[in-house]
């Protein structure tokens, strides 16, 4: 079983939608949970820290469930900047570990 | 201010050439890291430095890859006798420390791009 798994997608939704993804991890000491975003030939940038007790940040939701060993990102009014692929990060301790990431296309 | 900056951002080199990479953290970034990233992949954890401290160099794939950080700001990652599968992205990041939280958000380059011919 592989450490950190994600959905490759692609999800293809249309502007406005709300999309929901969910990542599971599979060690129970894990303590750090990131959603990273990436576009096409770039750099992974931080979109945001995922804490226990939930996190949102403007259109952006993150949860983190241990006992289930899960984490999700939800994204409400989807815009077309939106478009990217989504890596789910897990650590404990260093170093992190990354998923292959979740491709979404937001359409016109 | 800046951000984690890395050169040459594309290198091409012949089978068995050396090659050298290099990354410059954000000021003040007690940890960096390497990373290398497959096409279609999530970026894939090479080693791990804090300060000038090699503290984790498990994800080196091979003997031929060694990294550097002497001063404990600067890296150059080597990659010795290049062979045609260490064709890749090759990223590195920084962050504050490792404390964990906010002090462990890693901040990324944007990478050399290697392709051996």
């Amino acid at each position: 079983r592989k450490e950190v798994e994600q959905d490759p997608g692609p999800f293809n939704v249309p502007e406005g939608a709300t999309v929901a993804f969910n990542c599971t991890y599979s060690n129970s000491a894990s303590q750090s949970f990131f959603w990273y975003r990436q576009d096409c030939r770039k750099e992974p940038k931080l979109l945001m820290s995922v804490y226990s007790s939930g996190n949102e940040d403007g259109r952006f939701t993150a949860q983190l469930n241990r006992a289930s060993q899960y984490i999700s990102l939800l994204i409400r009014d989807s815009k077309l900047s939106d478009s990217a692929t989504y890596l789910c990060v897990v650590g404990a301790g260093t170093p992190l570990v990354f998923g292959k990431g979740t491709r979404l296309s937001v359409i016109a | 201010g800046a951000g984690v900056s890395q050169s040459p951002r594309y290198k091409v080199a012949k089978r068995g050439q050396d090659v050298a990479l290099r990354c410059d953290p954000i000021s003040g970034h007690v940890s960096l890291f390497w990373y290398q990233q497959a096409l279609g992949q999530g970026p894939e954890f090479l080693t791990y430095f804090q300060n000038e401290a090699q503290l984790d160099k498990s994800g080196l794939p091979s003997d031929r890859f060694f990294a550097e950080r002497p001063e404990g700001s600067v890296s150059t990652l080597k990659i010795q006798r290049t062979q045609q599968e260490d064709s890749a992205v090759y990223l590195c990041a920084s962050s504050l420390g490792t404390s964990g939280g906010a002090l462990y958000e890693q901040y990324f380059g944007p990478g050399t791009r290697l392709t051996v011919t």
